[in-house]
C-alpha cells in the first residue's frame, strides 16, 4: 500500500534553514509528481510546491518563491523541501503527497496519498 | 493565487443531502477538469474523497458526488451520517501550473 513518512520538522529560528524528507514506498516514486502542502495550526491547506516524476520541472507558490526548494532523489524514492530564510509564517504541518494519474496522464492532477505530516515551528 | 472560495460552514440532519459550494476564476476552475475535493478529520492527513471533477477513488461511498459548472465546483454529500462530520477543502489546477486549495468548509452533522 501506499505510504508516505516525512520526517524533518522542529523548532526552529526565524532566519534558519531547515530540510524536509518524505520516504516513499509501495508504489513506483520515479513515475509520479509530488507535492508538498502545508496547513497553519488552525487554519486551512495552502499548496506549497510540486516536482515533476523526473525532477526536472518545479512550481511554487508564490510566498516561497526563492526561499523553498523542492527536490527528490529516485534513486532513494525520497522527496525533499530545503526550506531557507525561514518567517514565522511558515509555520505548519508539512504534508508530502503523491500526484494522481488518470485517463492515462500523470500532469496538471492534484494530490491523492498524504503522509501525516510534520510540524515545522519557526520561532524565537 | 488566491484561494478558492468555499463557505466557512455548513450543516444537515443524519440522512440529509448538502452540498458545499467551491468559486474560482477561468485559470483555475473554470480552465480545467482537474478538481479535487478532500476530506479531513481533526488530527489527521486529508483523503481525497473526489478527483477530475466528479470521480470517486475506490473505496469512496457513492454518497459522495462532484460537478462543475463554469467557475464554482461543488460536493454533494447524500444520506448524511455522524462520520461524514469533518472539514472539506476543494483544490484545482491552475493555468500557471500550480495548484490551489479552498478555504475550507467545516461540516457539522446535527
Amino acid at each position: 500500500q501506499v505510504q508516505l513518512v516525512e520526517s524533518g520538522g522542529g523548532v526552529v529560528q526565524p532566519g534558519r534553514s531547515l530540510r524536509l524528507s518524505c520516504a516513499a514506498s509501495g508504489f513506483t516514486f520515479s513515475t509520479y509528481s509530488m507535492h508538498w502542502v502545508r496547513q497553519a495550526p488552525g487554519k486551512g491547506l495552502e499548496w506549497v510546491a510540486v516536482i515533476s516524476s523526473s525532477g526536472n520541472d518545479k512550481f511554487y507558490t508564490d510566498s516561497v518563491k526563492g526561499r523553498f526548494t523542492i527536490s527528490r532523489d529516485n534513486s532513494k524514492n525520497t522527496l525533499y523541501l530545503q526550506m531557507n530564510s525561514l518567517r514565522a509564517e511558515d509555520t505548519a504541518v508539512y504534508y508530502c503527497a503523491r500526484q494522481y494519474c488518470s485517463d492515462g496522464s500523470c500532469i496538471q492532477r492534484l494530490p491523492d496519498y498524504w503522509g501525516q505530516g510534520t510540524l515545522v515551528t519557526v520561532s524565537s | 493565487q488566491s484561494a478558492l472560495t468555499q463557505p466557512a460552514s455548513v450543516s444537515g440532519s443524519p440522512g440529509q443531502s448538502i452540498t458545499i459550494s467551491c468559486t474560482g476564476t477561468s485559470s483555475d476552475i473554470g480552465g480545467y477538469n482537474f478538481v479535487s475535493w478532500y476530506q479531513q478529520h481533526p488530527g489527521k492527513a486529508p483523503k481525497l474523497m473526489i478527483y477530475d471533477v466528479s470521480d470517486r477513488p475506490s473505496g469512496v461511498s457513492d454518497r459522495f458526488s462532484g460537478s462543475k459548472s463554469g467557475n464554482t465546483a461543488s460536493l454533494t454529500i447524500s444520506g448524511l451520517q455522524a462520520e461524514d462530520e469533518a472539514d472539506y477543502y476543494c483544490s484545482s489546477y491552475t493555468s500557471s501550473s500550480t495548484r490551489v486549495f479552498g478555504g475550507g468548509t467545516k461540516l457539522t452533522v446535527l
